[in-house]
């Protein structure tokens, strides 16, 4: 059973720190998601990449937040420094082609940031 | 850009009630549509999916939805709730590789 695995489950950090959050996407999925969720903003995508390439990373606060793929098992996600408004939890999805569009989710990163 | 909204913010009902949710989406070019299901303190699981053919969909767990297009709706139902069907409900469309999702509809369940 193929399955997004993302660590660490949970952060605990503080504010000023680097925060960094690895996502395994499934094996043979092309493309990559990375997700924030809170209560107040629900689900935001934050960043999207297709053949390791980012095709959009518009909802990024990019002076802080980064996102890589450096090969195709593995994607990073990474805020420095971080801040308590970035506690959230983080998403990673994956997907594919075909079918078309369809999306599996990690069981994500909660963060929290003091 | 296509946006997706959803009718309720909280639903409470009890057991054996029958559920719908409303999801309504912006887009009007050809628009996959999915219904997704968190339960507490997990990750979002896929209930159902359409890209094309019989606008009625079934899904896991009993779920089913419905694709109206003169409506833009895709609306989810269930006939009969169970307690563990507690769980937030979100609704999303994509376009390309991109899903939009709604705010999500939290329901509860009670015995």
């Amino acid at each position: 059973d193929a399955r997004v695995t993302q660590t660490p489950r949970h952060k605990v950090t503080e504010m000023g720190q680097e925060v960094t959050m690895r996502c395994q996407p499934i094996l043979g999925h092309n493309t990559v998601f990375w997700y924030r969720q809170t209560m107040m903003q629900g689900l935001e995508l934050l960043a999207y990449f297709r053949n390791r390439a980012p095709l959009d990373d518009s909802g990024m606060p990019k002076d802080r937040f980064s996102a890589e793929m450096p090969d195709a098992t593995l994607a990073t996600l990474k805020i420095q420094p971080s801040e308590p408004r970035d506690s959230a939890v983080y998403f990673c999805a994956s997907g594919s082609a075909s079918p078309a569009y369809e999306q599996y989710f990690g069981p994500g990163t909660r963060l929290t940031v003091t | 850009a296509q946006s997706v909204s959803q009718h309720n913010h909280h639903v409470i009902l009890s057991e054996a009630a029958s559920l719908e949710l409303g999801c309504n989406y912006s887009y009007g070019g050809t628009v996959n549509l999915f219904w997704y299901v968190q339960y507490p303190g997990q990750h979002l699981q896929l209930l159902l999916k359409y890209f094309s053919g019989d606008p009625l969909v079934k899904g896991i767990k009993g779920f089913e939805a419905e694709f109206i297009k003169s409506k833009f709706s895709f609306n989810l139902r269930k006939p009969s709730v169970q307690w563990s069907d507690t769980a937030e409900y979100f609704c999303a469309a994509a376009n390309d590789y991109k899903l939009s999702f709604g705010a999500g509809t939290t329901v509860t369940v009670r015995a």
